[in-house]
Protein backbone atom coordinates (compact mmCIF):
# COMPACT_ATOMS: atom_id res chain seq x y z
CA UNK A 1 0.00 0.00 0.00
CA UNK A 2 0.86 3.55 0.02
CA UNK A 3 2.76 4.87 2.62
CA UNK A 4 4.54 8.20 3.87
CA UNK A 5 6.65 8.75 6.30
CA UNK A 6 7.82 11.93 8.43
CA UNK A 7 10.08 11.49 11.18
CA UNK A 8 7.58 11.48 14.50
CA UNK A 9 10.07 11.78 16.80
CA UNK A 10 11.13 15.75 17.57
CA UNK A 11 13.53 17.12 16.06
CA UNK A 12 15.27 19.68 18.35
CA UNK A 13 18.14 22.18 17.38
CA UNK A 14 19.36 24.95 18.60
CA UNK A 15 18.54 28.87 16.92
CA UNK A 16 20.95 29.45 13.59
CA UNK A 17 21.17 25.93 12.90
CA UNK A 18 20.03 24.64 9.45
CA UNK A 19 16.86 22.22 10.23
CA UNK A 20 16.51 18.97 8.11
CA UNK A 21 13.21 17.32 7.96
CA UNK A 22 12.36 14.19 5.79
CA UNK A 23 9.51 12.57 3.80
CA UNK A 24 9.72 9.76 2.10
CA UNK A 25 6.98 7.42 0.19
CA UNK A 26 7.04 4.58 -1.40
CA UNK A 27 4.90 2.19 -3.72
CA UNK A 28 3.81 5.47 -5.98
CA UNK A 29 4.97 8.16 -8.22
CA UNK A 30 3.63 11.54 -7.32
CA UNK A 31 3.37 14.28 -9.63
CA UNK A 32 4.02 16.80 -7.43
CA UNK A 33 4.90 17.37 -3.65
CA UNK A 34 3.91 20.31 -0.85
CA UNK A 35 4.83 20.98 2.41
CA UNK A 36 3.11 22.88 4.85
CA UNK A 37 3.63 24.09 9.16
CA UNK A 38 1.10 23.38 11.22
CA UNK A 39 0.84 25.20 14.56
CA UNK A 40 -1.03 23.53 17.84
CA UNK A 41 -4.39 24.09 17.43
CA UNK A 42 -4.79 25.93 14.08
CA UNK A 43 -4.97 24.27 10.59
CA UNK A 44 -1.79 24.13 8.26
CA UNK A 45 -0.51 26.59 6.19
CA UNK A 46 0.87 26.14 2.97
CA UNK A 47 5.09 26.52 2.47
CA UNK A 48 5.98 25.19 -0.64
CA UNK A 49 5.38 22.89 -3.40
CA UNK A 50 8.23 20.92 -5.71
CA UNK A 51 7.30 19.08 -9.23
CA UNK A 52 8.80 15.76 -10.11
CA UNK A 53 10.85 17.72 -12.93
CA UNK A 54 12.00 20.22 -9.99
CA UNK A 55 14.85 19.19 -8.52
CA UNK A 56 15.20 21.97 -5.72
CA UNK A 57 12.80 25.16 -5.13
CA UNK A 58 13.58 27.98 -2.46
CA UNK A 59 11.60 30.53 -0.70
CA UNK A 60 13.38 32.53 1.60
CA UNK A 61 14.99 30.67 4.37
CA UNK A 62 13.52 27.41 2.90
CA UNK A 63 14.97 24.82 0.96
CA UNK A 64 13.01 21.63 -0.55
CA UNK A 65 14.50 19.11 -2.85
CA UNK A 66 12.44 16.68 -4.71
CA UNK A 67 14.52 12.99 -5.30
CA UNK A 68 11.73 10.53 -7.41
CA UNK A 69 14.19 8.11 -7.52
CA UNK A 70 15.16 7.44 -3.27
CA UNK A 71 11.49 8.67 -3.23
CA UNK A 72 12.49 11.25 -0.66
CA UNK A 73 12.28 15.08 -0.28
CA UNK A 74 14.30 17.16 2.32
CA UNK A 75 13.18 20.56 3.76
CA UNK A 76 15.41 22.62 5.21
CA UNK A 77 15.25 25.94 7.21
CA UNK A 78 18.44 27.30 7.30
CA UNK A 79 18.88 29.98 10.09
CA UNK A 80 16.34 28.31 11.97
CA UNK A 81 14.75 30.68 14.70
CA UNK A 82 12.40 30.16 18.22
CA UNK A 83 9.19 30.78 15.63
CA UNK A 84 10.11 27.95 13.17
CA UNK A 85 9.15 25.64 16.12
CA UNK A 86 6.02 24.07 14.87
CA UNK A 87 4.75 20.67 12.93
CA UNK A 88 5.72 20.72 9.31
CA UNK A 89 3.65 18.21 7.31
CA UNK A 90 4.90 17.10 3.75
CA UNK A 91 1.49 15.71 1.06
CA UNK A 92 1.92 14.34 -2.16
CA UNK A 93 -1.19 13.60 -4.90
CA UNK A 94 -2.28 10.15 -4.80
CA UNK A 95 -4.96 8.16 -6.79
CA UNK A 96 -7.65 7.51 -4.88
CA UNK A 97 -9.53 4.49 -6.10
CA UNK A 98 -12.77 6.29 -5.41
CA UNK A 99 -12.21 9.24 -7.90
CA UNK A 100 -9.31 11.08 -9.23
CA UNK A 101 -6.35 12.35 -6.99
CA UNK A 102 -6.42 13.23 -3.81
CA UNK A 103 -3.53 15.13 -1.05
CA UNK A 104 -2.48 12.33 0.87
CA UNK A 105 -0.52 13.45 3.99
CA UNK A 106 2.15 12.34 6.43
CA UNK A 107 2.04 12.33 9.96
CA UNK A 108 4.29 15.41 10.66
CA UNK A 109 7.58 15.97 12.52
CA UNK A 110 7.69 18.69 15.33
CA UNK A 111 10.49 20.90 15.15
CA UNK A 112 11.79 22.61 18.50
CA UNK A 113 14.16 25.64 18.12
CA UNK A 114 15.96 26.44 21.24
CA UNK A 115 17.24 29.96 21.78
CA UNK B 1 -4.48 34.02 7.99
CA UNK B 2 -6.00 32.29 5.53
CA UNK B 3 -9.91 33.43 4.74
CA UNK B 4 -11.24 30.31 5.72
CA UNK B 5 -13.55 30.25 8.11
CA UNK B 6 -15.07 27.35 10.42
CA UNK B 7 -18.22 26.82 12.95
CA UNK B 8 -18.48 25.79 15.67
CA UNK B 9 -15.03 25.99 16.88
CA UNK B 10 -15.06 23.46 19.63
CA UNK B 11 -18.26 20.54 19.77
CA UNK B 12 -18.80 17.73 22.29
CA UNK B 13 -21.66 15.13 20.96
CA UNK B 14 -22.49 11.93 22.22
CA UNK B 15 -22.44 8.69 20.29
CA UNK B 16 -24.82 8.50 17.90
CA UNK B 17 -25.72 11.40 17.59
CA UNK B 18 -25.46 13.86 14.15
CA UNK B 19 -23.26 16.75 13.65
CA UNK B 20 -23.18 19.47 11.01
CA UNK B 21 -20.01 20.96 10.75
CA UNK B 22 -19.70 24.67 8.20
CA UNK B 23 -17.36 25.83 6.24
CA UNK B 24 -16.63 29.10 4.51
CA UNK B 25 -14.05 29.31 1.48
CA UNK B 26 -11.75 32.19 0.97
CA UNK B 27 -13.23 34.73 -1.54
CA UNK B 28 -12.81 33.39 -5.44
CA UNK B 29 -12.31 29.74 -4.64
CA UNK B 30 -14.77 27.14 -6.06
CA UNK B 31 -13.42 24.44 -4.52
CA UNK B 32 -13.69 22.94 -0.67
CA UNK B 33 -11.58 19.82 0.61
CA UNK B 34 -12.43 18.42 4.15
CA UNK B 35 -9.90 16.31 6.34
CA UNK B 36 -9.93 15.03 9.05
CA UNK B 37 -6.92 15.25 11.99
CA UNK B 38 -6.38 12.86 14.74
CA UNK B 39 -4.34 13.85 17.49
CA UNK B 40 -0.86 13.36 16.37
CA UNK B 41 -1.15 12.84 12.79
CA UNK B 42 -1.52 14.40 9.31
CA UNK B 43 -4.98 15.21 8.03
CA UNK B 44 -6.99 12.53 6.57
CA UNK B 45 -8.97 13.33 2.91
CA UNK B 46 -12.32 12.71 3.67
CA UNK B 47 -13.72 14.21 0.65
CA UNK B 48 -13.60 17.28 -2.06
CA UNK B 49 -16.59 19.75 -3.51
CA UNK B 50 -16.28 21.35 -6.81
CA UNK B 51 -18.67 23.64 -7.72
CA UNK B 52 -21.34 22.00 -5.49
CA UNK B 53 -20.57 18.01 -6.35
CA UNK B 54 -18.71 15.94 -5.10
CA UNK B 55 -15.24 15.41 -6.39
CA UNK B 56 -13.37 12.53 -5.03
CA UNK B 57 -13.64 10.71 -1.77
CA UNK B 58 -11.18 8.78 0.61
CA UNK B 59 -11.96 6.01 2.42
CA UNK B 60 -14.65 7.18 4.95
CA UNK B 61 -17.63 5.46 5.45
CA UNK B 62 -21.51 7.03 3.76
CA UNK B 63 -21.84 8.23 7.09
CA UNK B 64 -19.87 10.91 6.79
CA UNK B 65 -21.90 13.58 4.08
CA UNK B 66 -21.28 16.93 2.62
CA UNK B 67 -22.84 20.01 0.65
CA UNK B 68 -21.27 22.68 -1.33
CA UNK B 69 -23.74 25.99 -1.86
CA UNK B 70 -23.81 28.41 -4.72
CA UNK B 71 -21.90 30.58 -2.85
CA UNK B 72 -19.24 27.93 -2.69
CA UNK B 73 -19.46 27.25 1.20
CA UNK B 74 -19.79 23.78 2.79
CA UNK B 75 -20.76 21.55 5.14
CA UNK B 76 -19.84 18.06 6.40
CA UNK B 77 -22.26 16.02 8.23
CA UNK B 78 -21.49 12.80 10.74
CA UNK B 79 -24.50 10.64 11.21
CA UNK B 80 -24.83 7.67 14.10
CA UNK B 81 -21.43 9.55 15.86
CA UNK B 82 -18.57 7.13 17.13
CA UNK B 83 -15.73 7.58 19.29
CA UNK B 84 -13.50 7.07 17.32
CA UNK B 85 -14.80 10.20 14.98
CA UNK B 86 -13.41 12.65 17.74
CA UNK B 87 -10.81 14.45 16.18
CA UNK B 88 -9.98 18.40 14.39
CA UNK B 89 -11.86 18.71 11.33
CA UNK B 90 -10.34 20.87 8.48
CA UNK B 91 -11.89 22.27 5.56
CA UNK B 92 -9.75 23.79 2.78
CA UNK B 93 -10.66 25.91 -0.16
CA UNK B 94 -8.68 26.34 -3.71
CA UNK B 95 -9.35 28.07 -6.58
CA UNK B 96 -9.41 25.16 -8.57
CA UNK B 97 -9.95 21.16 -8.35
CA UNK B 98 -7.21 20.73 -9.68
CA UNK B 99 -4.50 19.38 -6.80
CA UNK B 100 -1.39 21.07 -7.91
CA UNK B 101 -2.90 24.27 -6.57
CA UNK B 102 -2.01 25.00 -2.32
CA UNK B 103 -5.15 24.05 -0.22
CA UNK B 104 -5.71 27.27 2.04
CA UNK B 105 -6.69 25.30 5.51
CA UNK B 106 -9.77 26.97 7.54
CA UNK B 107 -8.77 26.64 12.45
CA UNK B 108 -10.68 23.68 12.26
CA UNK B 109 -13.38 22.52 14.52
CA UNK B 110 -12.54 20.40 17.45
CA UNK B 111 -14.67 17.91 17.77
CA UNK B 112 -14.83 15.27 20.85
CA UNK B 113 -17.16 12.19 21.02
CA UNK B 114 -18.18 10.98 24.52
Amino acid sequence: SQKIEQNSEALNIQEGKTATLTCNYTNYSPAYLQWYRQDPGRGPVFLLLIRENEKEKRKERLKVTFDTTLKQSLFHITASQPADSATYLCALDIMNNNAGNMLTFGGGTRLMVKP
Amino acid sequence: ETGVTQSPTHLIKTRGQQVTLRCSSQSGHNTVSWYQQALGQGPQFIFQYYREEENGRGNFPPRFSGLQFPNYSSELNVNALELDDSALYLCASSPTSALTYEQYFGPGTRLTVT
